[in-house]
């Protein structure tokens, strides 16, 4: 069974551009989840999309973005980049919820902005 | 928030030495997970314990979950240079996503 994939792998903007990531889950899997990673503030949640509802939001601006197409695949969207939105996106997909809330996460998309 | 502390934070140890990483919370978590991140990867999911107190063990790898479900330990007994990476331990919540600790950061030298 193939496992996420993301795309683009690596992407460089610049201020003030907007961005679009692309994850898709493995198969069956109807949840994806977002996240943010970097040095100093390590694995940061953004949203969680399930049946093309978002069900959780974390704690960040609303320049970050989502959707989940009836396919289960996802975008993430930031507009209006930051030079501190630098990261890697990561995608997890799950299968089973609560209580044992197991993710699967994709390779990431390395963003850096100039 | 749910914060999960890990220490320590870095370790570096020889080829064959046993090591133990903490993830403490204040916080009781419905499951805790244990990942594997290299780097320019994505974490990779190491084991889910979901009963306090439950042990669980994956070859040389030994996870428990506190009775208490707020804290967790992993164990590593004769680490090897593969074992070389970026610990994260992870807690559930009722919702579907994670929480993550801080990291240990695990250099295993030839």
């Amino acid at each position: 069974k193939a496992g996420v994939t993301q795309t683009p792998r690596y992407l460089i903007k610049t201020r003030g551009q907007q961005v679009t990531l692309s994850c898709s889950p493995i198969s069956g899997h109807r949840s994806v989840s977002w996240y943010q990673q970097t040095p100093g503030q390590g694995l940061q949640f953004l949203f969680e999309y399930f049946s093309e509802t978002q069900r959780n939001k974390g704690n960040f601006p609303g320049r970050f973005s989502g959707r989940q197409f009836s396919n289960s695949r996802s975008e993430m969207n930031v507009s209006t980049l930051e030079l501190g939105d630098s990261a890697l996106y990561l995608c997890a997909s799950s299968l089973a919820g609560p209580p044992y809330n197991e993710q699967f996460f994709g390779p990431g998309t390395r963003l850096t902005v100039l | 928030t749910q914060l999960l502390e890990q220490s320590p934070q870095f370790l570096s140890i020889q080829e064959g030495e046993n090591l133990t990483v903490y993830c403490n919370s204040s916080s009781v978590f419905s499951s805790l997970q244990w990942y594997r991140q290299e780097p320019g990867e994505g974490p990779v999911l190491l084991v889910t314990v979901v009963t306090g107190g439950e042990v669980k063990k994956l070859k040389r790898l030994t996870f428990q979950f506190g009775d208490a479900r707020k804290d967790s330990s992993l164990h590593i007994t004769a680490a090897q240079p593969g074992d070389t990476g970026l610990y994260l331990c992870a807690g559930g919540t009722g919702a579907n996503n994670l929480f993550f600790g801080t990291g240990t950061r695990l250099t295993v030298i030839p």
